[in-house]
């Protein structure tokens, strides 16, 4: 089944201690993307990743960071949480000439204290 | 600063009813519009989209309508059915430019269909 996996699903952490929220896709695509979900904000993108070593910052990539080491994975890592980080957070994938059309994962709750 | 504006964050329609919900835009540079659609504890799935060449587009029970001089776009459904509850959001890309696959959500709207 094609799709897109995050986990934890859900978080419960502490200032200060840095996290990592994996995902993954199975679609090969070359196109991945963080958001973070807020109320009265809608979605906004954090990072995004054009392929394998390319990344590059969103509207709010303040406090996070990514990797792009294979092509199926993009992990979101927060080395210092803090409690403004609590959000909701979807990792999406999208095809080639059809960056637009976004596959999303089933998201990351986070709670940081 | 919000580019991307759905005024309205909740509507409730009886089934068999149309639903319309709104968008607004505030970027020309915009040249393509989605919309999506989220339920409970899952992620937003692709809905239907436009490109800013057109002025409307039709997929079975939905359609979206695009007025590039108001800046402004509608989601119809029609007939509402009770299990298009759900969050919608509204979505705009530059897809024309460099910035391709970046995506400016609106807030969403929660529509709730009554049997």
């Amino acid at each position: 089944e094609a799709q897109v996996t995050q986990n934890p699903r859900y978080l419960i952490t502490v200032t200060g201690k840095k996290l990592t929220v994996t995902c993954s896709q199975n679609m090969n695509h070359e196109y991945m993307s963080w958001y973070r979900q807020d109320p009265g904000l809608g979605l906004r993108q954090i990072y995004y990743s054009m392929n394998v070593e390319v990344t590059d910052k969103g509207d709010v990539p303040e406090g996070y960071k990514v990797s792009r080491k294979e092509k199926r994975n993009f992990p979101l890592i927060l080395e210092s949480p803090s409690p403004n980080q609590t959000s909701l957070y979807f990792c999406a994938s999208s095809p080639p000439a059809s960056e637009e059309t976004q596959y999303f994962g089933p998201g990351t709750r986070l709670l940081v204290l | 600063d919000q580019q991307v504006k759905q005024n309205s964050p909740s509507l409730s329609v009886q089934e068999g009813r149309i639903s319309i919900l709104n968008c607004d835009y505030t970027n020309s540079m915009f040249d393509y519009f989605l919309w999506y659609k989220k339920y409970p504890a899952e992620g937003p799935t692709f809905l239907i989209s436009i490109s800013s060449i057109k002025d409307k587009n039709e997929d079975g029970r939905f359609t979206v309508f695009l007025n590039k001089s108001a800046k402004h776009l509608s989601l119809h459904i029609v007939p509402s059915q009770p299990g298009d509850s759900a969050v919608y959001f509204c979505a705009a890309s530059n897809a024309g430019g460099t910035s391709y696959g970046k995506l400016t959500f609106g807030q969403g709207t929660i529509l709730t269909v009554h049997p």
